[in-house]
């Protein structure tokens, strides 16, 4: 399998603080894709960054991709008590199907 | 901002019933796709749609499952006899050909 597991499962940071989770994945990718869940709402997608990326900004967000690690990290700086959710790595390996990881859950205190 | 809807956000079923699930995918979306998610659990690939035809199908989309896109804007999963076990959030998305894949809020089924 090519899913991406995250780590940590979970994560408890104060707010302002800044949150980083890692993802690891197994097979060559296209692309790979990280999603917000609030607790039993959809998933928002957050970022995109393509194989041949090494670094991606989005506002708050600093995604990294390492394909000789086969190894994502997302870091969100100067958290909030928003950013409080499950947050997930998926893998795009071929015609844009997803594989998902089990997601790391950050709870930002205030 | 373009979005991708479902209906309905809850449906409640008996064991053996037959489900539609809804989405309108974003309009200008060529790849459509379901998922589902098993609370506490990942979220899971069932099927992806490209061209009016199934492109790739997992285990778990058996002869129970098929999907449909009956007109320009509608994408639909249907479950023929539902199991105790298909109690899940089934989420429908669509991907442009820049490869963001965007989900729709979910629909949560729960069978009885």
């Amino acid at each position: 399998s090519q899913q991406g597991e995250e780590d940590p499962q979970a994560l408890s940071i104060q707010e302002g603080e800044n949150a980083t989770m890692n993802c690891s994945y197994k097979t060559s990718i296209n692309n790979l894709q990280w999603y917000r869940q609030n607790s039993g709402r959809g998933l928002v997608h957050l970022i995109l960054i393509r194989s041949n990326e090494r670094e991606k900004h989005s506002g708050r967000l600093r995604v990294t991709l390492d394909t000789s690690k086969k190894s994502s990290s997302l870091l969100i700086t100067a958290s909030r008590a928003a950013d409080t959710a499950s947050y997930f790595c998926a893998t795009d390996a071929s015609d844009y199907k997803l594989s998902f990881g089990a997601g790391t859950t950050v709870t930002v205190r205030a | 901002e373009p979005e991708v809807t479902q209906t309905p956000s809850h449906q409640v079923t008996q064991m053996g019933q037959e489900v539609i699930l809804r989405c309108v995918p974003i309009s200008n979306h060529l790849y459509f796709y379901w998922y589902r998610q098993i609370l506490g659990q990942k979220v899971e690939f069932l099927v992806s749609f490209y061209n009016n035809e199934i492109s790739e199908k997992s285990e778990i989309f058996d002869d129970q499952f098929s999907v449909e896109r009956p007109d320009g804007s509608n994408f639909t999963l249907k479950i023929r006899s539902t199991k105790l076990e298909d109690s899940a959030m089934y989420f429908c998305a669509s991907t442009g050909l820049a490869g963001e894949q965007y989900f729709g809020p979910g629909t949560r089924l729960t069978v009885t």
